[in-house]
Formats: structure tokens, sequence, C-alpha cells
């Protein structure tokens, strides 16, 4: 069974760092590329942006762009998304999700892990 | 304000048919192809149609997808209380080098 599993939810203080991982199994782990996206409370889907685990290269949402890093070890199939210094309007659930593209114009996301909130608060 | 345009609610009774509609642009969904993506109360979203109109295996075939030139939408028959949900539509933006989504719908089952 392919699956993504995230770890688990984040209790921070604003100006913390932050790095949450999203293990993929079932499938070649360098084979598709991972995105992470944010659903803020009561809110919709916002893509943050795109890994390539096989060689890490990324591409960021402008949104997000300097606000957080992605990474990946391809040798223990996990990507991470992390923060150097969190905002409390950083507070929302994220979701790796795996990203299969047959063509440019053809790509969709399947399956998603299954969340890590992430609260921010003083 | 998201790319794509949804409604924020749809709603009919048990047994009954809806629809949800997804505006873009030539962009996007004029140019490129949509999923669509379910997300139960309390859960991550799930995959529901790829390629404008394909299932994945497991979905039921009372889940189907259509689109015409920069709309593409999302079709429900046969109306269970466990569809209650939020859906998503998503595709890639050329222009913004973006995915996109849309600002998803609430369906109640009444």
């Amino acid at each position: 069974e392919v699956q993504l599993v995230q770890s688990g939810a984040e209790v921070k203080k604003p100006g913390e760092s932050l790095r949450i991982s999203c293990k993929g199994s079932g499938y070649s782990f360098t084979t598709y590329w991972i995105s992470w996206v944010r659903q803020m409370p009561g809110k919709g889907l916002e893509w943050m942006g795109t890994i390539d685990p096989s060689d890490s290269y990324t591409n960021y949402s402008p949104s997000f762009q300097g606000h957080v890093t992605i990474s990946a070890d391809k040798s223990i199939s996990t990507a991470y998304l992390q923060w150097s210094s969190l905002k409390a309007s950083d507070t929302a659930m994220y979701y790796c999700a795996r990203r299969l593209m047959v063509t440019p114009e053809r790509r969709w996301f399947d399956p998603w892990g299954q969340g890590t909130l992430v609260t921010v608060s003083s | 304000q998201s790319v794509l345009t949804q409604p924020p609610s749809v709603s009919a009774a048990p047994g009954q048919k809806v629809t949800i509609s997804c505006s873009g642009s030539s962009s996007n969904i004029g140019n490129n192809y949509v999923s669509w993506y379910q997300q139960l109360p309390g859960t991550a979203p799930k995959l529901l149609i790829y390629d404008n109109n394909k299932r994945p295996s497991g979905i039921p075939d009372r889940f189907s997808g259509s689109k015409s030139g920069t709309s593409a939408t999302l079709g429900i028959t046969g109306l269970r209380t466990g569809d209650e949900a939020d859906y998503y539509c998503g595709t890639w933006d050329s222009t913004l080098s973006a995915e996109v989504f849309g600002g998803g719908t609430k369906l109640t089952v009444l």
C-alpha cells in the first residue's frame, strides 16, 4: 500500500524553529515528487512547494518562498518542511502529498499524508 | 482569494444529484487538466477525480468530472450522508508556475 506518514502535532512558541517530516512507503520514493500543502483553521488548501527526492530540486510557491525550506533524505524516504523562526500566523495543518505528473498539464496529488498540526502560541 | 472559484456551499437531499463548479482561466483550467479532492470532516484530502474525468481505483461511479473551456464540474449522484465533506478542485497555473486550488465547497446532504 502506498502511503505517506507524517510526524506528530507540534506546539511551539513564536521565534522557535521546527522541522516536520513525511515518510513514504510502498513505492519508489525517488520516482515521484512530494508537495507540501497548508490548511489554516477553517480555510482551504494552499500549495507551498514541491521537491524532487531524487536530486532535492525544489519549486516554491511565491507566497512561501523564503519563509519555509523543503528538503528530503532519499536514503530514508522522507521529506521535510522546516521553519527557522515561527510566527503565530504559521498555525495550521500541514499536509504532504505525492505528486503524480504524466505531462506538465496532467498532474494530481495522491495519496496525502494524514497531516501535521502546528500550533504557534506564546 | 483563490485562483479557482468554487461556490462556498451546496446542498441536496439524500438520493439526489448535485454539481460543484470550478471556474478558472486560460492560464490554469483552460490549458491544464483538473483534479478533485474530497476532505471528510477531520481528515486529510483524498483524490476523487484526476485528468478531468478519471476515477482512481475504489472511487464509485457516483462521482464524475467534466471540463469545458475554463470551467470544470464535479457531479455526485445518489447522495448519501457520508458524502458530506469539503470538495476542492485543483490544477496547474502556467502563468503563476504554481499548483492552485479552488476555495472549497462544503456539501451538505439534508
